[in-house]
């Protein structure tokens, strides 16, 4: 057991560019979850995988916000078109779905800046 | 709707005093409750977790939590701090809808 791991851990980009960030969730573990978290703030729910099955998304995932999970193992996070209020922490956890303590595995984050 | 309030942006303790970080949530059906942890930069990390059972929660490094469902709370303790347990400390609930909703966090100061 690795743990959740995220890449990059940083981004800075300009404004308008795109940026794809990376999870790596615990293997077998069948729930991938992706939060935001912006400075000062608790983490807030982006959307969730089961397998790769994308079942919710927040109305905080506008049209430029897309994720995938193709083979259900790791999942990807792109931002099209990049504004200076997408800067924040974007966060990746992981469950075991049969699990049923509830416990999400939260990787590292990648700290994105826009420019 | 699920929410969570954390009372204390900050807490500011001496080395070796009590430590007591508030949390209240709100749920119409029973909740799962949590603590996280997180150190700068870094990810979360799980302090402890109240599913079902004992409503008295042991965590990692020391700290405890009750959950009290007349009170609607969770709050975190620990009996004396430690310089390492400086950080940001995060409450939240999930009542089943699969996901976690965090309070906006309290960051604790160790003082020596």
């Amino acid at each position: 057991d690795t743990g959740v791991s995220q890449d990059p851990r940083h981004k800075i980009t300009k404004r308008g560019q795109n940026v794809t960030f990376r999870c790596d969730p615990i293997s077998e573990h069948n729930r991938l979850y992706w939060y935001r978290q912006t400075l000062g703030q608790g983490p807030e729910f982006l959307t969730y995988f089961q397998n790769e099955a994308q079942l919710e998304k927040s109305r905080l995932l506008s049209d430029r916000f897309s994720a995938e999970r193709p083979k259900g193992s790791f999942s990807t996070l792109e931002i099209q078109r990049t504004e200076q209020g997408d800067s924040a922490m974007y966060l990746c956890a992981s469950r075991k779905e049969t699990e049923f303590s509830y416990e999400q595995y939260f990787g590292p984050g990648t700290r994105l800046t826009v420019t | 709707a699920q929410s969570v309030t954390q009372l204390g942006s900050h807490v500011s303790v001496s080395e070796g005093a009590l430590v007591l970080l508030r949390c209240n949530y709100s749920s119409s059906v029973p909740p799962y409750l949590f603590w996280y942890v997180q150190y700068p930069n870094q990810g979360l990390q799980l302090l402890l977790k109240y599913t079902t059972g004992a409503t008295l929660v042991k965590g990692i490094n020391g700290f405890e939590a009750e959950f009290k469902k007349s009170e609607t709370s969770f709050h975190l303790t620990k009996p004396s701090a430690h310089m390492s347990d400086a950080a940001e400390y995060f409450c939240a609930v999930d009542t089943g809808f699969q996901k976690l909703v965090f309070g906006t966090g309290t960051r604790l100061l160790v003082s020596p």
